[in-house]
């Protein structure tokens, strides 16, 4: 069966501190994985994905993420941290039947000043 | 702008009154999808579309009904709503080499 697993439901850090949201996934096949973010009332926003190539990749805002196969891994990461950082970050990866995409349950991030 | 736009984005109505939540995106894009979030269980796929006049179901397709009759819509209909379809309903469409999703603003559907 695919899925997704963020094992955290809230991750605090303080400003200017490194961050990482943590996710594992389960797929047949090669995965392809993504990571979004989410504002209050507002849609999810891409921020990065990994497909194929270098296991770390760069997305949007200074954020990235490292591929681990053997760990079936994909955790977001971020160098600083910033107060606006803070939202609700979703892992995602497109399954086995490759038209399907599978959500995690999401992480809250909270930076605090 | 390239954007998925949904309509409308509140909605409040009552136990198997019709309704449709209509999904546009401006991008020539031929898969889109549906989701609904809920707490705690992130979101889930309701139903997708590869292109015009195909369709099939995700995850949780019970209750819903889906139609491509033209590339930009995709619309979303409850026959016969449900309290427990009351959630936050996500249009999305992605593009060539299945990169990154766009999303629409989220519909904020409550059936009393």
């Amino acid at each position: 069966a695919q899925s997704v697993a963020q094992p955290e439901d809230q991750v605090n850090v303080a400003e200017g501190n490194p961050l990482t949201v943590k996710c594992t996934y389960s797929v047949s096949g090669n995965p392809y994985l993504f990571w979004y973010v989410q504002y209050p009332n507002r849609g999810l926003q891409f921020l990065l994905k990994y497909i194929t190539g270098d296991n770390l990749v760069k997305g949007s805002y200074g954020f990235e993420a490292e591929f681990n196969k053997s760990q079936t891994s994909f955790h977001l990461k971020k160098p600083s941290a910033l107060v606006s950082d803070s939202a609700l970050y979703f892992c995602a990866v497109r399954g086995g039947n490759f038209n399907k995409f599978y959500f995690g349950s999401g992480t809250k991030l909270n930076v605090k000043p | 702008e390239a954007q998925v736009t949904q309509n409308p984005r509140y909605l409040i109505t009552v136990t198997g009154k019709k309704l449709t939540v209509t999904c546009s995106q401006n991008m020539n894009h031929e898969y889109m999808s549906w989701y609904r979030q809920d707490p705690g269980l992130g979101l889930r796929q309701i139903y997708y579309s590869m292109n015009v006049e195909v369709t099939d179901k995700g995850d949780v397709p019970e209750g819903y009904k889906v139609s491509r009759k033209e590339k930009r819509n995709f619309p979303l209909i409850l026959e016969s709503p449900s309290p427990n379809q009351t959630s936050l309903y996500f249009c999305a469409s992605i593009g060539p080499g299945f990169q990154g999703y766009t999303f629409g603003s989220g519909t904020r559907l409550t059936v009393v």
